[in-house]
């Protein structure tokens, strides 16, 4: 799977949109970006994945570049609740199918 | 509520002993995956069924096993148990196990090892 680059932490004020960023310069053709969070030691919970397009869905959007090398998760109006961790993966290569590789992560600290 | 189920939650043992985490998957799910997260390793993938058959193997060791029933629940069995087994332990569940999909997680066994 293709490596990812994400700062180690970031801050957000409450009711702010939260823009995480996530390089990917070594991306394939065929690999999705995913994103997950963890609160707290709980188990990861899926955001949203895209391919090529930008995405969005009930808890975020993602936007992918064009050449597919970098992307940010935003997420419009951060609360409390969205302090956790959050994971870029790349994955989808033949050798790696479905199983997701996680690196370090973003902590997101969402203040009041 | 991701569907998951894993148990139990919280398990302590004693270095030498083996134990055994259980997983049901999603509805529907016929691909099921374990992780362990450790303060030092962060989430690292261990293994994935499809459907009662061995589809990938990461960084697991030899003294765990694990393995998918015809139900398709999965149990993850730890044996000869050291202090550094100590760790959470994930589950996770996917419709076919094919790229593209969203995994979903269990909420955790953790696994104390004194």
């Amino acid at each position: 799977d293709a490596k990812t680059t994400q700062p180690p932490s970031m801050d957000c004020a409450e009711g702010r949109a939260a823009n995480l960023p996530c390089n990917h310069s070594t991306i394939s053709g065929n690999e999705y970006v995913y994103w997950y969070r963890q609160i707290h030691s709980q188990g990861p919970q899926y955001i949203i994945h895209g391919l090529k397009n930008n995405e969005t869905n009930e808890m975020a959007s993602l936007i992918i570049t064009e050449d597919r090398k970098s992307s940010t998760l935003i997420l419009p109006h951060a609360t409390l609740r969205d302090t956790a961790v959050y994971y870029c993966i790349v994955s989808g290569r033949e050798t790696s199918g479905s199983r997701l590789t996680f690196g370090e992560g973003t902590q997101l600290t969402v203040n009041p | 509520d991701s569907g998951v189920t894993q148990t139990p939650k919280h398990l302590i043992t004693a270095t030498g002993q083996r134990v055994t985490l259980r997983c049901s998957p999603r509805s529907g799910d016929l691909s099921v995956y374990w992780y362990q997260q450790s303060l030092d390793q962060g989430l690292q993938f261990l293994i994935q069924y499809y459907n009662g058959e061995e589809r990938a193997k990461g960084n697991i060791l030899e003294r765990f096993s694990a393995q998918q029933f015809p139900d398709l629940h999965s149990e993850l069995n730890l044996s000869s148990l050291e202090l550094g087994d100590s760790a959470l332990y994930f589950c996770a569940s996917s419709v076919g196990g094919f790229k593209g999909e969203k995994l979903f997680f269990g909420s955790g066994t953790q696994l104390s090892v004194l």
